[in-house]
């Protein structure tokens, strides 16, 4: 069946950078794009971008071009997103999700939070 | 790109139907049949429950449908069962090549 599998809860200091990864399994990776998509607590869903999955063409939500990097690795059908420049306001779950026109499958969620 | 419209909040009995609506423009949701629609029960991951305006994926009850006219796209869960009591969003690809949510709709079943 297919799995999504993120990494870990992460806690960062303002400034810092974060890079999750969502570990894919049980379909061919190469065939579809991983999304991005945030929660903040409380709010609702924030779409971030997509990456291609086999050739790394990607989009970004305009919010996030400056400071974010979504890539994938195709030897271990594992995709990333690093957001650099972290503020409180970045604390949320981040999520990743099989597809762009819609998300057929998501991860469980990687915890951030922000503070000092 | 702004979010697409929703109502904050529904609330109605069990056995009755709801319609929740998405509202965008003719840049995401009136341009394009990818629109679709999502469940999250609290502290779980968002489940898809139609897709392309009006498909269901395998497995997802018949009671929920979805349609859309002009700008704005809607999902409507009949015969509402207390399992149904959960937060709902839209989606929708846009002309940019992005993709917009709407802001959630909680749902609940009194």
């Amino acid at each position: 069946q297919v799995q999504l599998v993120q990494s870990g809860a992460e806690v960062k200091k303002p400034g810092a950078s974060v890079k999750v990864s969502c570990k894919a399994s049980g379909y061919s990776f190469n065939n579809y794009y991983i999304t991005w998509v945030r929660q903040a607590p409380g709010q609702g869903l924030e779409w971030m971008g997509w990456i291609r999955s086999y050739n790394g063409d990607k989009k970004y939500a305009q919010k996030f071009q400056d400071r974010v990097t979504m890539t994938t690795d195709t030897s271990t059908t594992t995709a990333y997103m690093e957001l650099l420049s972290l503020t409180s306001d970045d604390t949320a779950v981040y999520s990743c999700a099989r597809g762009l026109n819609w998300l057929d499958s998501w991860g469980q969620g990687t915890l951030v939070t922000v503070s000092s | 790109q702004s979010a697409l419209t929703q109502p904050a909040s529904i609330s109605a009995s069990p056995g009755q139907s709801i319609t929740i609506s998405c509202t965008g423009t003719s840049s995401d949701v009136g341009g394009y049949n990818y629109v679709s629609w999502y469940q999250q029960h609290p502290g779980k991951a968002p489940k898809l429950i139609i897709f392309a305006v009006g498909d269901r994926p395998s497995g997802v009850s018949h009671r929920f449908s979805g349609s859309k006219s002009g700008n704005t796209a809607s999902l409507t869960i009949s015969g509402l069962q207390p399992e149904d009591e959960a937060d709902y969003y839209c989606s929708s690809y846009t002309t940019n090549t992005t993709v917009v949510f709407g802001g959630g709709t909680k749902l609940t079943v009194l």
